[in-house]
């Protein structure tokens, strides 16, 4: 079975920019979370979605928002860029809204200059 | 084996030794807790999780401590092979936005043949 898969792989955008990432969970999975990680850090929470709403938001600015299709797969989308918001944004999957067991994908890896 | 009673950044094992990788974790709250593995260019990849019911569960190679007293979590890795040098983060669930997970700092383990 196909695991957690993201794109695109890799991005370079301008400051003042936006970018949409795009996610597509585990089939079977109807939770998909995203998080953002910077180099040499842990991953951070930004969003969860559960059957198309949002269940949890974490510390990020409106710029950050985020969007589930009715086939459980999720759009995060960044408005005008900075260069801070360069990093990996991955995806997680897991089966229920309540599940903390999550499965990642290898992510999008965000450059912004 | 080599082991570390503190979080250290990196451990730097031979081949065939026993690995301990230790996690303080923050929130009482917490009752869940992952041990993700995640090697450069990629995703972070699920290996063991354990709730707070439980202080000790095995896997293959892989057995995690939980100490609920001192808010301490391990990871032991059996006779470590170069395929295991990676990051490792240990998370907690913590009970804040949604099923949001709260990583650690991350631990570089590097295996030598």
């Amino acid at each position: 079975d196909a695991g957690v898969t993201q794109s695109p792989t890799h991005l370079i955008k301008t400051r003042g920019q936006q970018v949409t990432l795009r996610c597509s969970p585990i089939s079977g999975h109807k939770s998909v979370s995203w998080y953002q990680q910077v180099l040499g850090q842990g991953p951070q929470f930004i969003f969860q979605y559960y059957e198309k709403e949002e269940r949890g938001r974490g510390n990020f600015p409106d710029r950050f928002s985020a969007r589930q299709f009715p086939n459980y797969s999720s759009e995060l989308n960044v408005n005008a860029l900075l260069l801070g918001d360069s990093a990996l944004y991955l995806c997680a999957s897991s089966l229920w809204a309540d599940s903390y067991e999550q499965y990642f994908g290898p992510g999008t890896r965000l450059t912004v200059t | 084996g080599e082991s570390v009673g503190l979080h250290l950044p990196t451990l730097s094992v031979q081949e065939g030794d026993n690995s301990i990788i230790n996690c303080a974790y923050s929130n009482s709250a917490s009752d869940y807790f992952i041990w993700y593995k995640q090697e450069s260019g990629k995703g972070p990849q699920f290996i063991i999780d354990i709730r707070s019911n439980m202080d000790k569960r095995q896997g293959q190679r892989v057995t995690v401590l939980l100490n609920k007293t001192v808010k301490h979590l391990s990871l032991q890795i059996a006779a470590t092979q170069p395929g295991d040098s990676a990051v490792y983060f240990c998370a907690e669930n913590g009970y804040q936005a949604g099923t949001a997970l709260i990583f650690g700092k991350g631990t570089t383990l590097s295996v030598s043949s």
